[in-house]
């Protein structure tokens, strides 16, 4: 049973339109991840948030922004989407803390930029 | 964060146990080996995790040498769908990132 949900699964859309990526989670907890997967290659962290109207940038440099304006909602946006955008993006969220029991990942959404 | 290596495929005959080795020569003392795997293109999934003392869950055991230098995540009988890629990731505690590097492609085979 999926804790976290991102939608949509897949995605086809055209060069130059806006994007949302969807995720929320029922979990409650206060720190989520975005990560940008090329068909098998690495996981690279691209937006995280620590809560409640906080976001920093990843590791990997990304045209894409996020916002967290509710605990269990941090959607991902491209404002103008580009072919070099498609890949798969996973959405994960964690509690934090000493020893904490790790990342729960979502599904993912698979975009395709033509 | 203390990088790792490991392998980058393995493979363990069904029923088999599967024992995924991986270095972590630089981890500092607060520094805790988080085990994840990924089954085909999907987000991957929390398997383990341990700071010095052996672990073991449904799902695996994890065995850290002493001198924490190195560990071995080991599925007791590998079943086709323990086919995944394995990551193993030195997280620092207090930090709630994660670094995921290559892994290791793990093929079960019947």
């Amino acid at each position: 049973e999926a804790d976290i949900y991102q939608t949509p699964r897949y995605l086809v859309i055209g060069t130059g339109k806006k994007i949302t990526l969807e995720c929320s989670q029922t979990m409650g907890h206060d720190k989520m991840y975005w990560y940008q997967q090329d068909p098998g290659m690495e996981l690279h962290l691209i937006h995280y948030s620590y809560g409640v109207n906080s976001t920093e940038k990843g590791d990997l440099s990304s045209e894409s922004t996020v916002s967290r304006i509710r605990t269990e909602h941090f959607p991902l946006t491209l404002e103008s989407a580009r072919p070099s955008h498609t890949s798969q993006y996973l959405c994960a969220s964690s509690v934090g803390g000493l020893g904490d029991y790790g990342y729960t990942f979502g599904s993912g959404t698979r975009l395709t930029v033509v | 964060d203390a990088k790792t290596t490991q392998p980058p495929s393995m493979d363990c005959a069904e029923g088999r146990a599967a024992n995924l080795p991986c270095n972590h020569s630089t981890i500092s003392g607060n520094e805790y080996v988080y085990w994840y795997r990924q089954i085909h293109s999907q987000g991957p999934q929390y398997i383990i995790h341990g700071l010095k003392n052996n672990e073991t869950n449904e799902m695996a055991s994890l065995i850290i040498t002493e001198d924490r230098k190195s560990s071995t995540l080991i599925l007791p009988h590998a079943t086709l769908r323990d086919t995944a890629v394995y990551y193993c990731i030195v997280k620092t505690s207090g930090t709630y990132k994660y670094i995921f590097g290559t892994g290791t492609r793990l093929k079960v085979l019947a």
